[in-house]
């Protein structure tokens, strides 16, 4: 129940293309869904984040989808770029707990 | 406005030693959280620390253990290594405790 299942674990997309990467969750104590970026020998960078009050939100290229009922979120990238090529985390976490579950991680590969 | 610094960013031990790595939070950040990513994994919880003490514990075994200072930077110690202890261990600040983490570029434990 505390598990967070991320697909695909793979993903190339054309420059300037949409992908797309998924997340599920099953505890609904949960009410905070960052997504997390993470280069080759470098920690993970927060990108964005949404609680379950809302259904979308966007920072820049990138959107958040929240589906409540479903227990689903994910992440699109808008005009992708080379430069986005990177492993992508979703995470979850509760209130009153501050440890973060992660998804086991996508391999975006943009390709020019 | 400095981020998270790690030390050492790369170090090899053999199998029963002790380590200590250490984590030099971001300014204003009172919370530390540590973590352990397996090659090709999500980061997995070990322990968290706010104002120097400890409140949230991943599922790992009491050889690992923490420190918190009074300038809010944390120690993680790991006593009788293991061959699986090998993994980049990441740590994270926050000045709310959820969310919104800053991680640092992490530690390479290599153990033979």
């Amino acid at each position: 129940q505390q598990q967070v299942k991320q697909s695909p674990q793979s993903l190339i997309v054309q420059k300037g293309g949409i992908p797309i990467i998924n997340c599920a969750y099953e505890n609904t104590a949960f009410d905070y869904f960052p997504w997390y970026q993470q280069f080759p020998g470098k920690g993970p960078a927060l990108l964005i984040a949404i609680r379950p009050d809302v259904s979308e939100k966007k920072e820049g290229r990138f959107t958040i989808s929240f589906n409540k009922s479903a227990k689903q979120f994910s992440l699109h990238i808008m005009d992708s770029q080379p430069g986005d090529s990177a492993t992508y985390f979703c995470a979850a976490s509760m209130n009153s707990n501050y440890q973060l579950i992660w998804g086991a991680g996508t391999k975006l590969i943009i390709k020019p | 406005e400095t981020g998270v610094t790690q030390s050492p960013t790369h170090l090899i031990k053999t199998r029963g030693q002790q380590v200590t790595l250490r984590c030099s939070s971001q300014s204003g950040h009172n919370t530390v959280s540590w973590y352990q990513q397996a090659l090709g994994q999500g980061p997995q919880f070990i322990f968290q620390y706010y104002r120097e003490e400890e409140n949230g514990r991943g599922n790992f075994p009491p050889r690992f253990s923490g420190l918190q200072f009074p300038n809010y930077s944390s120690e993680l110690n790991v006593n009788a290594l293991e061959l699986d202890d090998s993994a980049l261990y990441l740590c994270a600040s926050s000045s709310d405790g959820v969310g919104g983490y800053t991680f640092g570029s992490g530690t390479r434990l290599t153990v033979v």
